[in-house]
C-alpha cells in the first residue's frame, strides 16, 4: 500500500526566503508525482507534475524535483511571498491498477509580511 | 474551457439519511475521481470512473457508491451517513492516458458534508 509522507507539518518563515518542502513514498512504481496548493476550506490546485522519466519541472518560482529510486521529492519555492500562504500537498498513484491518488497530510506554509 | 464545479457547496444531514454529491468535469475529460478530506489530513481516495465504469476503488464501504455520466458528470452517493462522514468531497477530472493512467487532476471547490 503506497504511503505518502510530507515534512515538515508546518513552516512559518519571513517574506523573501526561499524554502524547501520534502516530499517521500514508499513504493517507487509510480508514473507521476503531482504537487498541490489548498487554500483553507478550498479545493486544490494543481502546480506541478512531475513523470516518472522526469528529474525536474518548473513554474514560475516553484521547482519540483523527483527522484523516484529514493522515494523522493522536493518543492522549491524561491523568493516566498505573504500570497503564497497555503498548505502544500503532494501526491501518487496509489497503485494496484487504481488511478487514484495517494495524498500526504500536507505541509501547512505562512509566509509573514 | 470550463473548471471541475460541484453541488452543492454546503450540506447538513443527520445520521443514517443518505446524500447525492455532484460534479460537472472540466471540457474534455473523460475520468472522474472522488476523494474524501477529514480536518487537517489530506484527501482519501473513494473511488475512480472511467467510461462510466468504477476504475479502482479506495478503502471504502460498499454504502459509497457512484455513478458517472455520458457527459462525464459524476455523483456521489453515501447512504446510512455516520457521523464520522462528515468531511470535504472532492471531485478531480483528468484524461486517461493511452498506455493506462492519468495525467493531471483538476480539482473542484468541494461540498462540505456536516453529519448530525
Amino acid at each position: 500500500k503506497q504511503e505518502v509522507t510530507q515534512i515538515p507539518a508546518a513552516l512559518s518563515v519571513p517574506e523573501g526566503e526561499n524554502l524547501v518542502l520534502n516530499c517521500s513514498f514508499t513504493d517507487s512504481a509510480i508514473y507521476n508525482l503531482q504537487w498541490f496548493r489548498q487554500d483553507p476550506g478550498k479545493g486544490l490546485t494543481s502546480l506541478l507534475l512531475i513523470q516518472s522519466s522526469q528529474r525536474e519541472q518548473t513554474s514560475g518560482r516553484l521547482n519540483a524535483s523527483l527522484d523516484k529510486s529514493s522515494g523522493r521529492s522536493t518543492l522549491y519555492i524561491a523568493a516566498s511571498q505573504p500570497g503564497d500562504s497555503a498548505t502544500y500537498l503532494c501526491a501518487v498513484p496509489v497503485g494496484g491498477g487504481a488511478d487514484g491518488l495517494t495524498f500526504g497530510k500536507g505541509t501547512h506554509l505562512i509566509i509573514q509580511p | 474551457e470550463t473548471g471541475v464545479t460541484q453541488s452543492p457547496t454546503h450540506l447538513i444531514k443527520t445520521r443514517g439519511q443518505q446524500v447525492t454529491l455532484r460534479c460537472s468535469s472540466q471540457s474534455g475529460h473523460n475520468t472522474v475521481s472522488w476523494y474524501q478530506q477529514a480536518l487537517g489530513q489530506g484527501p482519501q481516495f473513494i473511488f475512480q470512473y472511467y467510461r462510466e465504469e468504477e476504475n479502482g476503488r479506495g478503502n471504502f464501504p460498499p454504502r459509497f457508491s457512484g455513478l458517472q455520466f455520458p457527459n462525464y458528470s459524476s455523483e456521489l452517493n453515501v447512504n446510512a451517513l455516520e457521523l464520522d462522514d462528515s468531511a470535504l468531497y472532492l471531485c478531480a477530472s483528468s484524461w486517461r492516458l493511452a498506455g493506462g493512467g492519468t495525467d493531471t487532476q483538476y480539482f473542484g471547490p468541494g461540498t462540505r458534508l456536516t453529519v448530525l
